[in-house]
């Protein structure tokens, strides 16, 4: 039982570059979440999605897109990088009805 | 809006000692209340949680009292480890339809052999 996977574990982009930020959980959990980590800042929530086919914005949401084709998948896109990206990106996950996420091991961005 | 404060740190222990981390919320409504670890290099690992008012959250020595009287969630433990070096988040669920959780600012706390 592998958890929440996140790939690639580090990433470095020049600015204006696009990609994207793979999650995937085999939990069969609803709620999927993207978060990002910034020094002296907490967690902040960028995306989440409550099921297939349904995502919403958090509250930092601009220079991010999401989709949310399948349960297991939950995919962060960023199109156009810039440095104030540059972060450490965690995706979440948890079942209905309980809101203690299980966190994937992140991934550090760099943007140059 | 909804929001958590945490002790600043770093908090520096000797081994044994006894380990506290204060967490006050603001909050409306009824939110779940969380304490995540974070080891260097990792992502956050759940370790305790208490989802009602006089509830106590434990998990690995560690303990919290959701206190509504104080709003307060504050972790403690009585003899700590070097292994139990870490930052420390508290966190609440925002019911409000966000699906959103809460995180304090983190506490850094190392923990001296």
């Amino acid at each position: 039982n592998a958890g929440v996977t996140q790939t690639p574990k580090f990433q470095v982009l020049k600015t204006g570059q696009s990609m994207t930020l793979q999650c995937a959980q085999d939990m069969n959990h609803e709620y999927m979440s993207w978060y990002r980590q910034d020094p002296g800042m907490g967690l902040r929530l960028i995306h989440y999605s409550v099921g297939a086919g349904i995502t919403d914005q958090g509250e930092v949401p601009n220079g991010y897109n999401v989709s949310r084709s399948t349960t297991e998948d939950f995919p962060l896109r960023l199109l156009s990088a810039a440095p104030s990206q540059t972060s450490v990106y965690f995706c979440a996950s948890r079942i209905t009805g309980d809101y203690g996420y299980t966190f994937g091991s992140g991934t550090r961005l760099t943007v140059v | 809006g909804n929001s958590v404060t945490q002790m600043e740190g770093p908090v520096t222990l000797s081994e044994e000692a006894f380990l506290t981390i204060n967490c006050t919320y603001t909050a409306t409504g009824y939110p779940s209340l969380f304490w995540y670890v974070q080891y260097p290099g990792e992502g956050l690992q759940l370790l305790l949680k208490a989802t009602k008012a006089d509830d106590k959250g434990s998990n690995k020595g560690f303990e919290a009292t959701y206190r509504k009287e104080t709003t307060s969630f504050h972790l403690e433990k009585g003899s700590v480890q070097v292994s139990d070096s870490a930052v420390y988040f508290c966190a609440l669920s925002d019911q409000r339809g966000t699906d959103k959780l809460i995180f304090g600012q983190g506490t850094t706390l190392q923990v001296k052999p």
